[in-house]
């Protein structure tokens, strides 16, 4: 079984400036994947990132880049250059194994300040 | 354009109905999901499909049903058995192979039983 811990309901940010985001993580399998997700006050899911847990370099892309420790079972997204249209619900998610299944943790509340 | 289409947006039941939701994708993905979000929750899988005409329960199905009678569409039944109906729901769909199997997200349906 996998768990997603995402200890920050709520973050600030000034504008322009970079944020993290904190993602740990928990599962017994070999292989698996970590995700990040956005989600605007619309309701959709928007797909940012995903690391592989064999992938030796940090994912990145564009603004965003994960911060990947496997001994520390962490996968902190990193959000550079904030601005005012990250404000949003930012949510990790892991899979593994042969079900393909994503299993959520419960978000972080982003808040971005002019 | 492809992608994953949910109706309708919002939806109002009397205690008591079965209420079907629909999820449509035409990005001839193989695996279609359902999640369940609370207010202030993560998202939890309540159905899985990989295959047409093949569905596993997910973390939470009790009150719910699915079919997959064809690739591109994976309804789901609210039924009267559900406690607790009113929530946000989301559908999602991924290809089938490998671990960076993204999952794409519909709109989803917000769904309220009075």
């Amino acid at each position: 079984a996998q768990k997603i811990t995402q200890t920050q309901p709520g973050m600030f940010v000034q504008e322009k400036e970079a944020v993290t985001l904190d993602c740990t993580y928990d599962t017994s399998d070999q292989s698996y994947g970590l995700f990040w997700y956005k989600q605007p006050s619309s309701g959709e899911m928007i797909f940012l990132i995903y690391q592989g847990s064999y992938d030796e370099q940090n994912a990145t892309e564009g603004r965003y880049s994960l911060n990947f420790q496997k001994a520390r079972k962490s996968a902190n997204l990193v959000i550079s250059a904030s601005q005012l249209g990250d404000s949003a619900m930012y949510f990790c998610a892991t899979s593994g194994g042969s079900n393909y299944k994503l299993t959520f943790g419960k978000g972080t509340l982003l808040t971005v300040n002019p | 354009d492809g992608g994953i289409t949910q109706s309708p947006k919002y939806l109002f039941r009397k205690e008591g109905q079965n209420v079907t939701l629909s999820c449509e994708q035409n990005l001839n993905h193989d695996a279609m999901y359902w999640y369940r979000q609370d207010p202030g929750q993560g998202l939890r899988l309540i159905y899985y499909s990989q295959i047409v005409n093949d569905f596993q329960k997910g973390d939470i199905a009790e009150g719910y049903s699915v079919s997959r009678e064809k690739k591109e569409s994976f309804p789901l039944t609210v039924t009267s058995a559900q406690k607790n109906p009113t929530a946000f729901y989301l559908c999602a769909s991924s290809i089938i192979g490998g671990l960076t199997y993204e999952q794409y997200f519909g709109p989803g349906t917000r769904l309220t039983v009075t």
